[in-house]
């Protein structure tokens, strides 16, 4: 069975970081494309960004370029969204789906970013 | 960047109703298109994949078609565990975009 347990998440002042995990488990986490979606409360869903399998290449959405950084370790089954700089408007529930198209989903971690 | 553009952005129907959402494209994507649906406090489920294909247990009331700007999720007939919000997502190019949602309630 197919498990992505995101963690990391929590309240964090304008401006400061937070670094987000997904724990994935029940497939070969090596030989998927890793994607991180969000959902501000009460909004629709937004694509964030996403890598390779190898890591080799990420793609971001314009609003969160130069901020934030998704990366992945193999080792540990692990996909990661390290977010530097945090406004306002990035105060949503973080998801870390399997592939690029985003096939399966975790549960989510809320993100609030507020002083 | 594509917009994706969904309708209805809300819809009212009844159990046993055939309903249809339709997502256009601004530019063509060819198939690369999801559909996924979405229950209060819950994360998305991928519904259909490649924008007609099924994903695994599905029930088979779901089925999606279309491709190039225009797509279409329709359920043949609804059941009480069908209302939510429904999303598409087109991963043809970068930045990934999602339709902004139908929300399907009961009549």
């Amino acid at each position: 069975e197919v498990r992505l347990v995101e963690s990391g998440g929590g309240l964090v002042q304008p401006g400061g970081p937070l670094r987000l995990s997904c724990a994935a488990s029940g497939f070969a986490f090596s030989s998927y494309w890793m994607s991180w979606v969000r959902q501000a409360p009460g909004k629709g869903l937004e694509w964030v960004a996403n890598i390779k399998e190898d890591g080799s290449e990420k793609y971001y959405v314009e609003s969160v370029k130069g901020r934030f950084t998704i990366s992945r370790d193999n080792a540990k089954n692990s996909l990661y969204l390290q977010m530097d700089s945090l406004r306002a408007e990035d105060t949503a529930v973080y998801y870390c789906a399997r592939g690029s198209a985003a096939a399966y989903w975790g549960q989510g971690t809320l993100v609030t970013v507020s002083s | 960047d594509i917009q994706m553009t969904q309708s209805p952005s809300s819809l009212s129907a009844s159990v046993g109703d055939r309903v249809t959402i339709t997502c256009r494209a601004s530019q063509g994507i060819r198939n690369d298109l999801g559909w996924y649906q979405q229950k209060p406090g819950k994360a998305p489920k991928r519904l259909i994949y490649v924008a007609s294909s099924l994903q695994s247990g599905v029930p088979s009331r779901f089925s999606g078609s279309g491709s190039g700007t225009e797509f279409t999720l329709t359920i043949s007939s609804l059941q009480p565990e069908d209302f939510a919000t429904y999303y598409c997502l087109q991963h043809n190019s970068y930045p990934y975009t999602f339709g902004q949602g139908t929300k399907l309630e009961m009549k």
